[in-house]
């Protein structure tokens, strides 16, 4: 079965200063694995996605994430953090050719003038 | 953008009472899912759908919950009788096959008292 660890329920960084939100997976099988983002009282909203081909992704907001096999491992990065990035950030997994996807617990990122 | 629009977006009721959630997918999107979030246990995947038929809702307390789409532009969650346990925020989402990835609806906030 297929799961996801979000390290870090919460990080805190200055504006301007870099992301990192980390997030481990685990399948049994090639994984497709995703980032959404969470504004208050909205719902989440698709940041990137990881799909087999570059392991390195960029998505929406200037945020990207690198797919390394042989850590099991999906983080996502923006190089400089702006006000607006402060959300909570999902991580999730789905396993290739499949379409049911498990969400990591997330992570609240806070951003500090 | 074309949305996923969920109705309604807050919901009080009282113990016992029948609540019906309803959500509009994506027009073209065959695949419509439904998470609950919670702040103990996180998103929680209920049901989903391809193709209007059920494929999974093993997530989903039997005897109180129950889903269905009635046709393409109409998925519907209800729970029959409401415990003050539902309460939390109920997310329909639509996705295809040729785009991994979902877009969520902004959500109903459910609470029993």
């Amino acid at each position: 079965a297929q799961s996801v660890t979000q390290l870090g329920s919460h990080v805190s960084v200055s504006e301007g200063a870099l992301v990192l939100l980390r997030c481990n997976y685990s399948s049994s099988v090639p994984p497709y694995l995703f980032w959404y983002v969470q504004y208050p009282n909205q719902g989440l909203q698709l940041l990137l996605k990881y799909t087999s081909a570059a392991t390195l992704v960029k998505g929406i907001n200037g945020f990207e994430a690198e797919f390394k096999k042989s850590e099991t491992s999906f983080h996502l990065t923006k190089p400089s953090a702006h006000m607006s990035d402060a959300a909570e950030y999902f991580c999730a997994v789905s396993l290739t050719g499949g379409f049911k996807t498990i969400f990591g617990a997330g992570t609240r990122l806070f951003v500090k003038a | 953008d074309a949305r996923v629009t969920q109705t309604p977006r807050h919901k009080v009721t009282e113990m016992g009472q029948e609540v019906t959630m309803r959500c509009q997918p994506i027009l073209g999107h065959n695949t419509v899912f439904w998470y609950r979030q919670t702040m103990m246990q996180g998103l929680e995947l209920l049901a989903y759908f391809r193709n209007r038929a059920p494929l999974d809702d093993s997530g989903m307390p039997k005897d109180r919950f129950s889903a269905e789409m009635p046709d393409a532009t109409l998925a519907t969650l209800k729970i029959q009788p409401s415990e003050p346990r539902d309460s939390a925020v109920y997310f329909c989402a639509s996705g295809d096959r040729l785009n991994y990835g979902y877009t969520f609806g902004s959500g109903t906030r459910l609470t029993v008292v």
